[in-house]
């Protein structure tokens, strides 16, 4: 199948500060690429989906100034989790498809700690 | 709303053991319906799907089968090896209740781990 890259895997950041993780399709242009969350013992909870060139359509209560999400490219998307506090603390997986009604394949996630 | 209902692990069996993992689902139209996995440092990926009642999804020895009656998708394999330890998780797609966006729904995801 297909790659998709997420950068990366894990950090660690200070309460306040800003964190920008990648989501790169590597062999493949993805017309659209998916955010999720997922918090411990919880399901994946899809965030925002994003189209190249367009705004990101964020689910319902995800703040959008909070989770800025810009997908430049055909092949990268990044989501910045800003002023992160320790309730932001999760583990956040990226996914991409070529076109509508194909199949989406997943990044290996990042686990974000905000201490 | 859409919900993926999934057994909660940690499931441990011993090599050559039959493997159950239930995933129930509550949807408003009739939803596609996966399972995932995801090994250790990767991705997930999908395993199997379904796209209407009575298919039976299959691959690597896997299989579910897409039950409306009981609104049910378990996954199951007959004799699980080491290298089937992951987690799996159960997830359904609403074009229906998603005004034709094929965004996923999952379960929480089950731990399986396999001992020689």
């Amino acid at each position: 199948g297909a790659v998709v890259s997420q950068h990366p895997s894990w950090v660690i950041c200070k309460s306040g500060t800003s964190v920008k993780i990648e989501c790169r399709s590597l062999d493949f242009q993805a017309t659209t690429m998916f955010w999720y969350r997922q918090f411990p013992k919880q399901s994946l909870m899809l965030m925002a989906t994003s189209n190249e060139g367009s705004k990101a359509t964020y689910e319902q209560g995800v703040e959008k100034d909070k989770f800025l999400i810009n997908h430049a490219s055909l092949t990268l998307s990044t989501l910045t989790v800003t002023s992160a506090h320790p309730e932001d603390s999760s583990f956040y997986i990226c996914s991409a498809r070529q076109r509508v009604h194909t199949e989406a394949f997943f990044g290996q996630g990042t686990r974000l700690t905000v201490v | 709303g859409d919900s993926v209902t999934q057994m909660e692990g940690p499931v441990t069996l011993s090599e050559e053991a039959f493997l159950t993992i239930n995933c129930t689902y509550t949807a408003t139209g009739y939803p596609s319906l996966f399972w995932y996995v995801q090994y250790p440092g990767e991705g997930l990926q999908l395993l199997l799907k379904a796209t209407k009642a009575d298919d039976k999804g299959s691959n690597k020895g896997f299989e579910a089968t897409y039950r409306k009656e009981t609104t049910s998708f378990h996954l199951e394999k007959g004799s699980v090896q080491v290298s089937d330890s992951a987690v799996y998780f159960c997830a359904l797609s609403d074009l229906v209740s998603n005004f034709g966006n094929e965004k996923l729904t999952f379960g929480t995801g089950t731990r399986l781990t396999i001992i020689p």
